[in-house]
C-alpha cells in the first residue's frame, strides 16, 4: 500500500523551531520529487516547499523562505522539514505529497494525513 | 506573485453539469491540476496535466485548459461529488494552488 505518514507536529512558541518527518512506504521513495503543503483549518491549500528526488532542486513559498528547510533521505525513504523562526501565521496542517515526476511539475498523487503545527506562547 | 482565482462556491442538481473555472495570467502555458477534498480528508488529484485522469477517477471529471482560465467539469453530479476543489499550477520552480471553490450538489 502506497502511504505517507507525517509526525512531529505539536505546540511550539513564536521564534523557536520545530522538525516535520515524513515516511513514505509503497513506492520507489527515490523516483519522484516530494513537496510540503500545509492549510489553516477552514481555509485553502498553500505549498510550501518541494524537493527533485536527488536533492539537487530545493524551491520554497515566498513565506517561508530563509526561514524552513526542506530535505530528503532517500536511504530512509524520508522528508524532512525544519521549520524555524515560526510565526502565529505558520499555525497549520502540515501535509507531505508526493509528486507524479522526478522533479517536480506533475502535480500531487499521494498525500498523507497531515500533522499539526501550532505555534503560540 | 502568482494568483490563481476560483468562485467561491457553484452549486449543482443531481445529475447536472458542474463547471469550475480557474483564471490567473501564469496559467498561460502551464498545465493545470485539480485536487477534491471533502470534510475531514486528504486532498485527492482528480485531474493532472490539463485534461488527464488519474487511475480511479470518474470520467465523470474532465478538464480543460485555454489561455489564462483551467476548468474542471463534473458531467452528471453526484452528492458524492460535494467536496472543496483546488486547481493548482507550477511556475519558476514553484506551485500555486488556488482559492478554491465549494461544490455544492443541492
Amino acid at each position: 500500500e502506497v502511504q505517507l505518514v507525517e509526525s512531529g507536529g505539536g505546540l511550539v512558541q513564536p521564534g523557536r523551531s520545530l522538525r516535520l518527518s515524513c515516511a513514505a512506504s509503497g513506492f520507489t521513495f527515490d523516483d519522484y520529487a516530494m513537496h510540503w503543503v500545509r492549510q489553516v483549518p477552514g481555509k485553502g491549500l498553500e505549498w510550501v516547499s518541494g524537493i527533485s528526488w536527488n536533492n539537487s532542486t530545493r524551491d520554497y513559498a515566498d513565506s517561508v523562505k530563509g526561514r524552513f528547510i526542506i530535505a530528503r533521505d532517500n536511504t530512509k525513504n524520508s522528508l524532512y522539514l525544519q521549520m524555524n523562526s515560526l510565526r502565529s501565521e505558520d499555525t497549520a496542517l502540515y501535509y507531505c505529497a508526493k509528486d507524479r515526476r522526478p522533479t517536480g511539475e506533475g502535480g500531487m498523487d499521494v498525500w498523507g494525513q497531515g500533522t499539526t503545527v501550532t505555534v503560540s506562547s | 506573485s502568482y494568483e490563481l482565482t476560483q468562485p467561491h462556491s457553484v452549486s449543482v442538481s443531481p445529475g447536472q453539469t458542474a463547471s469550475i473555472t480557474c483564471s490567473g495570467d501564469k496559467l498561460r502555458g502551464k498545465y493545470a491540476y485539480w485536487y477534491q477534498q471533502k470534510p475531514g480528508q486528504s486532498p485527492l488529484l482528480v485531474i493532472y496535466q490539463d485534461t488527464k485522469r488519474p487511475s480511479g477517477i470518474p470520467e465523470r471529471f474532465s478538464g480543460s485548459n485555454s489561455g489564462n482560465t483551467a476548468t474542471l467539469t463534473i458531467s452528471g453530479t453526484q452528492a458524492m461529488d460535494e467536496a472543496d476543489y483546488y486547481c493548482q499550477a507550477w511556475g519558476s520552480g514553484v506551485y500555486v494552488f488556488g482559492t478554491g471553490t465549494k461544490v455544492t450538489v443541492l
